[in-house]
This record gives structure tokens, C-alpha cells and sequence, in this order.
């Protein structure tokens, strides 16, 4: 069990509308990642925050922004919701130790939020 | 750019007997991380065991271990003594030393069959 909880499970939106999705990261954890996973595929890296700022992206357009907050809570915001939005959004928390540390503690996944845009 | 493949859309296997899931990558990386994450109907990734590019020895959790082939850029996964809450879809992934984020591979679909 991890300490790691999305909100909602589910959801369902109409192409065009905008949709937030929130993200409770473990006890002790400052980094949050978010992936999208299309049904029947591999995870796909969004961004990344570490200290509320966003410190990494991958190949999604802007209108996928998100935010951390103090508690290093996350929330994933999409705007202009297209058909093929439709996934499984994953969020991940995990350890950034001090600036010379070394990255060596892994990622903690929770449950997903199901996103359907019809 | 870093790549993960799996070939394997899906393996099955009787319980209690042996199961190897295959896994390549792409990197021109000398220093970073290889996973192999299970996701079971709930959805929630699980991490199964992980593999530092730097280390010789492949690593080893339970019934689970690696055989990492860093010259063939291979990763596969063995299974042993196979049960049946081990049917899920699993995940072969790769980073960087230098950050968090995770390529995946597609994915293999495993069965157990009783």
C-alpha cells in the first residue's frame, strides 16, 4: 500500500471542456509525475513538479498545465478536452533528496484517475 | 532519445511453474535505472524490482529476478513458482540517474492458469 491518492477514479467530460485532476503524494515526498496511459499501452511522462515548480515535460502541448501546491500536492489541469484524452492519468510522488544527493528512491504510483471525453 | 520495447504482448503460464518476460532498451546513457512494474486490474503501478545500471549483479527480490544484459541492452524478468495473484499487465521501464522520469515500454499481458 502506498501513501499515494488521485481524485476522482472516474470522470467523464465533453470535447471542449476543461478538467482538474488532484493528486495527494506520499508522507515525505516533494516531487510529483504525471503520466498519461492510453488503453492497451505504456504510461506517457506529462511534466514533473519538485517544489512547486515544474521541472521536466514531456511531448504534450500546453494546454496540459498543472500546479504543486505547499503540501507538495499536485493537481494535473487540461484544457479544450479532445477525444483522445481518454486515459488513465497516473500520479507519482517521490524523494528528491538535498542538490548533491543522488536520485536513488523510486517513484510511488497511486490508483488513477479514468478520464472519458466523449 | 531513450526507447523501452517489449515483444510480448502477452505470455501465460501454468501456476507454480517458471515465466521470462522480455524487455530491450534504447540509450546512449551510461548511468541509470531499469524497473519492472506490475499493474493489476486496480491499476495502481507496483513496483517489482529495480536494477542500477552500475552493478554487475542482477538484482533479485523472492520469486522475482533480472537478468540485466547491459552490452545487449536487455532486461528480462523472471518469474519462479508462479501464482496466481501475479496475473497483471506488466511493465518494463527505464530513467535517467539524473531525474524521475520513467519510459515504459507497452507492455505484457501475463495469465496464470490454474
Amino acid at each position: 500500500e502506498t501513501g499515494v491518492t488521485q481524485s476522482p477514479t472516474h470522470l467523464i467530460k465533453t470535447r471542449g471542456q476543461q478538467v482538474t485532476l488532484r493528486c495527494s503524494s506520499q508522507s515525505g515526498h516533494n516531487t510529483v509525475s504525471w503520466y498519461q496511459q492510453a488503453l492497451g499501452q505504456g504510461p506517457q511522462f506529462i511534466f514533473q513538479y519538485y517544489r512547486e515548480e515544474e521541472n521536466g515535460r514531456g511531448n504534450f502541448p500546453p494546454r496540459f498545465s498543472g500546479l504543486q501546491f505547499p503540501n507538495y500536492s499536485s493537481e494535473l489541469n487540461v484544457n479544450a478536452l479532445e477525444l483522445d484524452d481518454s486515459a488513465l492519468y497516473l500520479c507519482a510522488s517521490s524523494s528528491y533528496p538535498p542538490p548533491s544527493g543522488v536520485m536513488n528512491t523510486e517513484a510511488f504510483f497511486g490508483q488513477g484517475t479514468r478520464l472519458t471525453v466523449v | 532519445a531513450q526507447t523501452v520495447t517489449q515483444s510480448q504482448p502477452e505470455m501465460s503460464v501454468q501456476e507454480a511453474e517458471t515465466v521470462t518476460l522480455s524487455c530491450t532498451y534504447d540509450t546512449s546513457e551510461s548511468d541509470y535505472y531499469l524497473f519492472w512494474y506490475k499493474q493489476p486490474p486496480s491499476r495502481q503501478m507496483i513496483l517489482v524490482i529495480r536494477q542500477e545500471a552500475y552493478k554487475q549483479q542482477n538484482a533479485t527480490e523472492n520469486r522475482f529476478s533480472v537478468n540485466f544484459q547491459k552490452a545487449a541492452k536487455s532486461f528480462s524478468l523472471k518469474i519462479s513458482d508462479s501464482q496466481l495473484g501475479d496475473a497483471a499487465m506488466y511493465f518494463c521501464a527505464y530513467r535517467r540517474n539524473s531525474n524521475y522520469q520513467l519510459i515504459w515500454g507497452a507492455g505484457t499481458k501475463l495469465i496464470i492458469k490454474p
